[in-house]
C-alpha cells in the first residue's frame, strides 16, 4: 500500500554539525512534501514544504531536496543549535484525496 | 490568527466506555482533520472533511469510530466502546482548501489513556 519511510529513527549530533533526515515515498504521483517540528507533548508545526515541480528549497538553515525519479525527499539542518532538538516527520501527499501521509519520525538530539 | 482549538486536552477512561472530543478549526478554513498519533509514531489520518462533507475515512475504524462536522465549522469524534490499544493523542488540523499543499495547522492535541 502507500508508504512513507522515514530515517533514521534516532539522530544525535554536536551543536554546528549538520543533520540531514531522510524518506522515501510509494506513489509517483505524489506532488507535495512538507516537514513538520514536534516538541515534547507539543503540536506539530510546519518548518518547510517542497512541491514536486522544484528539487531544492531553502529557508536559513534549512533545507529540502526532493529527487523524483528515485522517489526520495531529504531534510538537510545545517549550523545545528540546542532548540532545533524535536521529532521530526516527513510527509507526502498520497491518495485519490491528496491527503497527507507521515513518516514515523526521527528525534533529533542536538548535544551542546 | 486564532489557532485550531481542540478539547480536551486530556481523558482517561476504562476500556469499553466511550468519549468524544471536541475540534474548532482557524475560520474559513474549509478542510478539516482528524489524525491518530501513537507513542513513537507519526500522525496517522483518520477522516478528512470539505466543508461538512467527507473526503476520506478509508482509515476509521467505523464500528467503534464516528465523526461529525456538522455545520462545516466545529467537528466531533466519538469512539464507542474504546479498546486498550486506542489510547493515542488525537490530532486535529485544518487547512484553507481542498489542495494539500495549503499549510495544515494542527491543533494541540487530546491525549486519551484507555485504562
Amino acid at each position: 500500500g502507500e508508504n512513507v519511510e522515514q530515517h533514521p529513527s534516532t539522530l544525535s549530533v554536536q551543536e554546528g554539525d549538520s543533520a540531514v533526515i531522510k524518506c522515501t515515498y510509494s506513489d509517483s504521483a505524489s506532488n507535495y512534501f512538507p516537514w513538520y517540528k514536534q516538541e515534547l507533548g507539543k503540536r506539530p508545526q510546519l518548518i518547510i514544504d517542497i512541491r514536486s515541480n522544484v528539487g531544492e528549497k531553502k529557508d536559513q538553515r534549512i533545507a529540502v531536496t526532493l529527487n523524483k525519479t528515485a522517489k526520495h525527499f531529504s531534510l538537510h539542518i545545517t549550523e545545528t543549535q540546542p532548540e532545533d532538538s524535536a521529532v521530526y516527520f516527513c510527509a507526502a501527499s498520497l491518495g485519490s484525496a491528496r491527503q497527507l501521509t507521515f513518516g514515523s519520525g526521527t528525534q533529533l538530539t542536538v548535544l551542546p | 490568527e486564532a489557532g485550531v482549538a481542540q478539547s480536551p486536552r486530556y481523558k482517561i477512561i476504562e476500556k469499553r466506555q466511550s468519549v468524544a472530543f471536541w475540534c474548532n478549526p482557524i475560520s474559513g478554513h474549509a478542510t478539516l482533520y482528524w489524525y491518530q498519533q501513537i507513542l513513537g509514531q507519526g500522525p496517522k489520518l483518520l477522516i478528512q472533511f470539505q466543508n461538512n462533507g467527507v473526503v476520506d475515512d478509508s482509515q476509521l475504524p467505523k464500528d467503534r469510530f464516528s465523526a461529525e462536522r456538522l455545520k462545516g465549522v466545529d467537528s466531533t469524534l466519538k469512539i464507542q466502546p474504546a479498546k486498550l490499544e486506542d489510547s493515542a493523542v488525537y490530532l486535529c488540523a485544518s487547512n484553507r482548501g481542498q489542495q494539500t499543499y495549503n499549510e495544515q495547522f494542527f491543533g494541540p492535541g487530546t491525549r486519551l489513556t484507555v485504562l
